[in-house]
């Protein structure tokens, strides 16, 4: 079995809301990922948990903030979101760094 | 630093005919690749992997893959297609100045399959 599941499918926010993505794996993998794409783009990586501490943060503005409460979930915290952060959020898993990673389906994000 | 480029944004094929996606990589060593597809408003899906093994590699639904270390390609192939294969694919390479803990994925294309 190789799924991750994120919720929710799609969500709709404002640029003042606070909202959260959730990730879940089962598979026992100890690497988590979040990914952000737009429209025609390929993934672009944001953060990469391992061992659930923090191991890459690719830059991101602070208004993206992840959390890993333990090795099966991750979360994306989102506050004060800008319009052009509408995208698809992926979230990925693998056993270990470096090894195969696993996508979930997404959460498509609209920041109006 | 590790790079693939796809050749082709755009690939049309009819149904029945070979399916070709072409995927050339940049590595100062040994290279693990990954095809993956994305059908519309879902997530990736790996279709395949090379991990220094056989050079052939078979996926699923069909697919396949050959790597050609004096070519530095890992082209995509599948001997008939289908409807479903209409998608967008992306080639990717293991991230070696990250520790290996970054993909990074070529442009890709989108397979379009005409009745």
């Amino acid at each position: 079995d190789t799924e991750v599941t994120q919720t929710p499918k799609h969500l709709v926010m404002g640029m003042t809301n606070k909202k959260s993505l959730k990730c879940e794996q089962h598979m026992g993998h100890r690497a988590m990922y979040w990914y952000k794409q737009k429209a025609k783009k390929p993934p672009e990586l944001m953060f990469v948990y391992s061992y659930e501490k923090l191991s890459i943060n690719e830059s991101v503005p602070s208004r993206f903030s992840p959390e890993c409460p333990n090795s099966s979930l991750l979360n994306l915290h989102l506050h004060a979101l800008q319009p052009e952060d509408s995208a698809l959020y992926l979230c990925a898993s693998s056993q270990v760094i470096g090894e195969t990673q696993y996508f979930g389906p997404g959460t498509r994000l609209l920041v109006l | 630093a590790q790079s693939v480029t796809q050749l082709g944004s755009h690939v049309s094929v009819s149904e029945g005919a070979l399916v070709l996606l072409r995927c050339n990589y940049s590595s100062s060593v040994p290279p693990y690749l990954f095809w993956y597809v994305q059908y519309p408003n879902q997530g990736l899906q790996l279709l395949l992997k090379y991990t220094s093994a056989a050079t052939l590699v078979k996926g699923i639904n069909g697919f396949e893959a050959e790597f050609k270390k004096s070519e530095t390609s890992f082209h995509l192939t599948k001997p008939s297609a289908h409807m479903s294969d209409a998608a967008e694919y992306f080639c990717a390479v293991r991230d070696l100045n990250t520790g290996f803990q970054k993909l990074v994925f070529g442009t890709g294309t989108r397979l379009l399959v005409s009745p």
